[in-house]
């Protein structure tokens, strides 16, 4: 598995703020994904990040309230946008290592309030 | 469409005792299935997976997890809990392409598992 790291841990920010969220990972990995996990809820997955090109995003989710980049193959970024009370979520990163097939390993995620 | 459904949101055992957490899937095609777990504060953590090999598939922390096709399960159990193993249990399934032409995770709500001393 991968060893992967996720910055802030958390954050406290006022609506209509943007943030952004670093994913690095210890080794190439083939895939990366950005998943949301809004309060007493389960994951949905918001988007791929592809690297080196724009990012795949899941219905109900937009490039222009989650900007999302991929510079090379251990790290990715993730923008909320214009913030609203409602994105109070903890926000996860996650991968598929290379050479492995259909598994994903997880961030440790970044805790957001909006206030 | 793929979907999860975890039977129970809450589950609560004695330590030593065995832990049985519900879970039923929909699935069009032959699916991959996974057990997350995620202690409070933390990442989630791959339990074990199941993709068309044998069916009772054996992960770590002693958890294992049998697929059952003509019931559509795919339920965890451990035979004895300790009281590490209290946290909150995914239930996920994977069988097709997204928009993003990868194949997604879909998530159950998850059960919570309490162990009492």
């Amino acid at each position: 598995s991968a060893v992967i790291s996720q910055k802030p841990s958390r954050d406290i920010c006022q609506r209509g703020t943007s943030l952004t969220i670093q994913c690095q990972v210890d080794s190439q990995v083939t895939m990366m994904f950005w998943y949301r996990q809004q309060p007493g809820q389960s994951l949905t997955l918001i988007a791929t990040a592809n690297q080196g090109s724009e990012a795949t995003y899941e219905s109900g989710f937009v490039i222009d309230k989650f900007p999302i980049s991929r510079p090379n193959l251990t790290f990715s970024t993730l923008t909320v946008s214009n913030m609203s009370p409602e994105d109070s979520s903890i926000y996860l990163c996650s991968v598929t290592p290379t050479g492995v097939v259909n598994e994903q390993y997880f961030g440790p995620g970044t805790r957001l309030t909006v206030t | 469409a793929q979907s999860v459904t975890q039977l129970d949101s809450h589950v609560s055992v004695s330590e030593g005792t065995p832990v049985l957490l519900r879970c039923n899937y929909s699935s069009s095609y032959s699916p991959s299935l996974f057990w997350y777990v995620q202690h409070p504060n933390k990442g989630l953590q791959l339990l074990l997976k199941y993709t068309s090999a044998a069916t009772l598939v054996k992960g770590i922390n002693g958890f294992e997890a049998e697929f059952k096709k003509s019931e559509t399960s795919f339920h965890l159990t451990k035979p004895s809990a300790h009281m590490s193993d209290a946290a909150e249990y995914f239930c996920v399934v994977s069988d097709r392409a997204s928009l993003s032409g990868n194949t997604p995770l879909v998530f159950g709500k998850g059960t919570r598992l309490s162990v009492i001393a």
